[in-house]
């Protein structure tokens, strides 16, 4: 078993849907957890940023965490086509040395 | 990029040629990573640095060494490249290895290992 699992898609959705965006993982330690966007051909970005358990929102985007499931998420609201791109979710033990990434969910918001 | 340069961009060697990739910050970070991306595996760890000369091991290690002799630059070296090297390099660069600060990628250097 993967240390973090992650659909890979492709997801493709209309402009305007509510996408919802997932990952499990295995290892309870993990107490940061990161979603990041990737373009084509470019660098990852950081889009979200959550400490342990809870939502976090901001704007469109809404990262939920619950650890007890060992299960994240992060939702777009009124989805774009320029939010078209691969989300890569990461995750981090408190000791810094552990960071891992999902494989990645190819997402098409199409017009 | 949040300060971050790779170079070259992009790469064709042969097998069993050494490879060199830079990675330069301006940021002044204490933390920097080589990874590398491929399809289906997302983003795997290879080695990193936390700080001058400091270098430890990461996920997929074997084949490659890092060396960082200023605070700015982190080299990845490929000592003899093989056809499995093939593929996107990212850098990434962190101020703190915790708390409230987290990775930022540099653009990528794509090698191709014929």
């Amino acid at each position: 078993q993967k240390e973090v699992e992650q659909d890979p898609g492709p997801l493709s959705v209309p402009e305007g849907a509510i996408v919802s965006l997932n990952c499990t993982y295995s290892n309870s330690a993990f107490q940061y957890f990161m979603w990041y966007r990737q373009y084509s051909r470019k660098g990852p970005e950081l889009l979200m940023y959550t400490y342990s358990s809870g939502n976090k929102e901001d704007g469109r985007f809404t990262a939920q965490v619950d650890k007890s499931s060992k299960y994240i998420s992060l939702f777009i609201r009124d989805s774009q086509p320029s939010d078209s791109a691969t989300y890569l979710c990461a995750m981090m033990d408190d000791y810094g040395q552990n960071f891992v990434f999902g494989p990645g969910t190819r997402l098409s918001v199409l017009p | 990029d949040a300060g971050i340069t790779q170079s070259p961009r992009h790469k064709v060697t042969e097998t069993g040629t050494p490879v060199t990739l830079r990675c330069h910050q301006t940021e002044n970070h204490r933390y920097m990573y080589w990874y590398r991306q491929d399809p289906g595996h997302g983003l795997r760890l290879i080695h990193y640095s936390y700080g001058v000369k400091d270098t430890d091991k990461g996920e997929v290690s074997d084949g490659y060494s890092v060396s960082r002799s200023k605070t700015e630059d982190f080299l990845l070296t490929l000592e003899s490249a093989t056809s499995s090297q093939t593929s996107v390099y990212f850098c990434a660069i962190a101020s703190v290895s915790t708390s409230t600060d987290t990775q930022y990628f540099g653009p990528g250097t794509r090698l191709t290992v014929l």
